[in-house]
């Protein structure tokens, strides 16, 4: 089965500060990599995801890179904030009998400090 | 106001009892997911369900149980038979709630539910 690992498991920043968040995965037929964060007490909620036919995405100050023949894909936060500060979920998805298979990496609590 | 409602929020058990988590929606997704999140962890399939009468195990299914008898609603029940049921449970959706639209594969969920066995 598919296998996503994520590094760091935590990181603290200054706010202003890039971060920079790195998963990789195993099954090369996934082919949907969303990010999710999720706030304390909260479910997680999508951020940002991309495609496997697309190697870069961008939303305002969050952007994903995907390298399909390495098999890993990161998150980049620009000019951090005090409400970035939460825990970053990577996933490996894909279609399988009807349904979204979606293999979660383990987690990455980010910190900022004002 | 369009959204998954899970409830309780927060809910303390004795060994040996079971408990029902509640899972509601009104995004009209077909497919619904229970996943378990455990600190340090990702979030871990329990079972999921794409359509009204059926439903099929995740991953960690031992000790659990579920029904979809209406479209809107996935209830998780943890059974004693699941050793090591405290947890955080999150109740997910995926679909699209127009007809012919694409399903973008985005997981929606709810805001979760804390079961701790005393």
């Amino acid at each position: 089965g598919e296998n996503v690992e994520q590094h760091p498991s935590t990181l603290s920043v200054q706010e202003g500060d890039s971060a920079v968040i790195k998963c990789t995965y195993s099954d090369s037929a996934s082919n949907y990599f969303p990010w999710y964060k999720q706030e304390l007490g909260k479910g997680p909620q999508l951020i940002i995801d991309i495609r496997s036919n697309v190697g870069e995405k961008k939303d305002q100050r969050i952007a994903v890179t995907l390298n399909k023949t390495a098999k890993h894909f990161s998150l980049h936060i620009t000019e951090t904030q005090p409400e970035d500060s939460a825990v970053y979920f990577c996933a490996a998805s894909k279609t399988s009998g009807g349904y979204q298979k979606v293999t979660f990496g383990t987690g990455t609590k980010l910190q900022v400090i004002p | 106001d369009g959204g998954i409602t899970q409830s309780p929020k927060y809910l303390f058990r004795k060994e040996g009892q079971n408990v029902t988590l509640s899972c509601e929606q009104n995004l009209n997704h077909d497919a619904m997911y229970w996943y378990r999140q455990d600190p340090g962890q990702g979030l871990r399939l329990i079972y999921y369900s794409q359509i009204v009468n059926d439903f099929q195990k995740g991953d960690i299914a031992e000790g659990y149980s579920v029904s979809r008898e209406k479209k809107e609603s996935f209830p998780l029940t943890v059974t004693s038979a699941q050793k090591n049921p405290t947890a955080f449970y999150l109740c997910a959706t995926t679909g699209s709630s127009e007809r012919g639209a694409l399903n973008t594969g985005e997981l929606f969920f709810g805001e979760g539910s804390r079961l701790t066995v005393l």
